[in-house]
């Protein structure tokens, strides 16, 4: 069946260094991809999205983009701040009515 | 704020019971789906319903069920609670049911079974 595997960290980074978090799926067809973000005692928002292959979605000062020959979806950022820690999740949307299929997420700790 | 409301915030209740979880989507929205997350499995999907009709199952058990109302909100119901029951379970809703469309999660309804 169709999976996500992403780096569960615990990832500590100091302010303002460079963030990579890995995401690589499978899945039947072209999914649509998306980064969740869950900041601390709060519900998922949506961080950035991309569609179709060599979609870079960005928001906020991440991106990531739609890699179809690799199935994968990086997570980036050059520069986090402490406002950024949280847990954050990539998800393919799927064939079951284009539910979400989460990896079991990232937590990020940014330390001044 | 994404503008889906869960009642109630905080369950706490006894293996064996049942429990009714409320949700309201965004204004709009036709299509509302239900999330469980816990420690060991994650955040799965359970079900989807789009205007009122269930389009979609996830990994939900037998014990549960859910329905979405004439007004679109949804309830999802958990029978013979067991302690492996306890998560957070989250509402999310999208204005129709595709690709591409953005889910929107309500804050989550916290359950705890003792």
């Amino acid at each position: 069946g169709d999976s996500v595997t992403q780096m569960e960290g615990p990832v500590t980074l100091s302010e303002e260094a460079f963030l990579t978090i890995n995401c690589t799926y499978t899945a039947t067809g072209y999914p649509s991809l998306f980064w969740y973000v869950q900041y601390p005692g709060e519900g998922l928002q949506l961080l950035l999205k991309a569609t179709k292959a060599d979609d870079k979605g960005s928001n906020k000062g991440f991106e990531a983009t739609y890699r179809k020959e690799t199935t994968s979806f990086h997570l980036e950022k050059g520069s986090v701040q402490v406002s950024d820690s949280a847990v954050y999740f990539c998800a393919p949307d799927s064939n079951s009515g284009y539910a979400l299929n989460f990896g079991k997420g990232t937590s990020l700790l940014v330390t001044p | 704020d994404s503008g889906v409301t869960q009642t109630p915030k905080h369950l706490i209740t006894a293996t064996g019971q049942r429990v009714t979880l409320r949700c309201s989507p965004r204004s709009g929205d036709l299509s509302v789906y239900w999330y469980q997350q816990s420690l060991d499995q994650g955040l799965q999907f359970l079900i989807q319903y789009y205007n009122g009709e269930e389009r979609a199952k996830g990994n939900i058990l037998e014990r549960f069920s859910a329905q979405q109302f004439p007004d679109l909100h949804s309830e999802l119901n958990l029978s013979s609670l067991e302690l492996g029951d306890s998560a957070l379970y989250f509402c999310a809703s999208s204005e129709a049911s595709g690709s591409y469309n953005e889910q929107f999660f309500g804050p989550g309804t916290r359950l705890t079974v003792l």
